[in-house]
């Protein structure tokens, strides 16, 4: 059964890198008819699509242009997982962060969540 | 980007009844390759991730319970719960999944009456 475990800190200061892993069970992320994203929730924002990684005969990445200069989506092939660097971080960033796959279905498999606080 | 605009922001429902969410984009989401509506609907309890009941607007995931039906196309989509049950208690939230950037409707909270 397919499984999203996330992993990394969740209190940071402002100016930070928040970092955080998704690690895949039962998939893998070179699969190239899936794509590996990232969302937040927020009660200020709801849920916010950050970006993702996808694999199409080379690696892909595309991104929401409101975090597009401070975001970097990335697979790891050896451990089959990706992660999500987002730095210069501000309190603006506080909200739960989810890894996600995206199939023909869309979001069909989502990670645990991760409650993130910057202060 | 594409807006997704749910209504209502809250309903409350009487156990057995039927529940209706609409979800309006601004701008169609049927992908004329494949005449399929790029649409997810789903539900979110507190403290879990969001959990996937239809997708292409109609489609009810494997093991979602047959009381939870979506219908629509093009712009305007609907998510029915047929007769409420305690258990759907939650927020849904509709999703275009068109094109990037992804973009969420702002929520339904259901409640019981």
């Amino acid at each position: 059964q397919e499984l999203l475990q996330q992993s990394g800190p969740g209190l940071l200061k402002p100016s930070q890198t928040l970092s955080l892993t998704c690690g895949i069970s039962g998939d893998s992320v070179s699969r190239n008819s899936a794509a590996w994203n990232w969302i937040r929730q927020s009660p200020s924002r709801g849920l916010e699509w950050l970006g993702r990684t996808y694999y199409r005969s080379r690696w892909y990445d595309d991104y929401a242009e409101s975090v597009k200069s401070r975001i970097t989506i990335s697979p790891d092939t050896s451990n089959n997982q990706f992660s999500l660097h987002l730095n210069s971080v501000t309190p603006e960033d506080t909200a739960v962060y989810y890894c996600a796959r995206e199939d023909y279905d869309g979001f069909d498999i989502w990670g645990q969540g991760t409650m993130v606080t910057v202060s | 980007d594409i807006v997704m605009t749910q209504s209502p922001d809250a309903l409350a429902v009487s156990l057995g009844e039927r529940a209706t969410i609409n979800c309006k984009s601004s701008q169609s989401l049927l992908y004329s390759s494949n005449n399929k509506n790029y649409v997810v609907w789903y539900q979110q309890k507190p403290g879990q991730p969001p959990k996937q009941l239809i997708y292409w607007a109609s489609t009810r995931e494997s093991g979602v319970p047959d009381r939870f039906s979506g219908s629509g196309s093009g712009t305007d989509f609907t998510l029915t719960i047929s007769s409420l049950q305690a258990e759907d208690v939650a927020v849904y939230y509709c999703h275009q999944y068109y094109n990037t950037p992804y973009t969420f409707g702002q929520g339904t909270k259901v409640e019981i009456k």
